[in-house]
């Protein structure tokens, strides 16, 4: 089992729609997760962390549900400018570090 | 303003001929990390510095070398490279003081073998 999976996509939505993106781990240690997004020949860059409590920033959500080892994103109101690829990031502690790794992405593409 | 500089953005390179990336960082963060994502694959971490102390992957090929003369430079170096390490290489830093900290990314060098 991959140490994080995603929706394998991709997703083509109308503008305004609503989109949910699924992510699993299998780590039970991890500490942290994230949700990062990269544009096409970019580097990712930091979306949204993710915590147990929920968290929104505008028209993105996020949750985790540890029990489930379940993270999710949910983004309203699709915006052309939304099209990109999601990165669900899990943060485990090896040793004395912490690593972040990387789910294989969700690609997201905003019609109008 | 970058933050974490990588240079150069786009790299040309010959078979088996050496290549070092580098990788500048005006953070002053203690983790200084390497990825390599090649086309629709997640960024694979290849090696990462907590200051001076190096750790590599278990799956890093020996060919991928690492060197952080200072807080602010981290180099990649591939001694001989194969067609099959074309990709993007991607340089990260963090503050390493609490695992709910984001790593920065560089904006990448893509890699081609010719």
């Amino acid at each position: 089992r991959k140490e994080v999976e995603q929706d394998p996509g991709p997703f083509n939505v109308p503008e305004g729609a609503t989109v949910a993106f699924n992510c699993t781990y299998s780590n039970s240690a991890s500490q942290s997760f994230f949700w990062y997004r990269q544009d096409c020949r970019k580097e990712p860059k930091l979306l949204m962390s993710v915590y147990s409590s929920g968290n929104e920033d505008g028209r993105f959500t996020a949750q985790l549900n540890r029990a489930s080892q379940y993270i999710s994103l949910l983004i309203r109101d699709s915006k052309l400018s939304d099209s990109a690829t999601y990165l669900c990031v899990v943060n485990t502690r090896r040793g004395g570090y912490s690593t972040l790794t990387f789910g294989k992405g969700t690609m997201l593409l905003v019609s109008p | 303003d970058a933050m974490v500089i990588q240079n150069p953005r786009y790299q040309v390179t010959q078979f088996g001929k050496p290549v070092t990336l580098s990788c500048s960082q005006t953070l002053n963060h203690n983790v200084m990390y390497w990825y390599q994502q090649k086309s629709s694959q997640a960024p694979k971490l290849l090696f990462h510095y907590y200051d001076k102390d190096f750790n590599n992957e278990a799956d890093t090929p020996d060919n991928f070398q690492s060197r952080r003369p200072n807080t602010s430079f981290c180099f990649l170096d591939i001694r001989s490279p194969g067609l099959g390490d074309a990709a993007m290489y991607l340089c990260a830093t963090s503050t390493g003081d609490s695992p709910n900290q984001p790593q920065h990314f560089g904006d990448g060098t893509r890699l081609s073998i010719l």
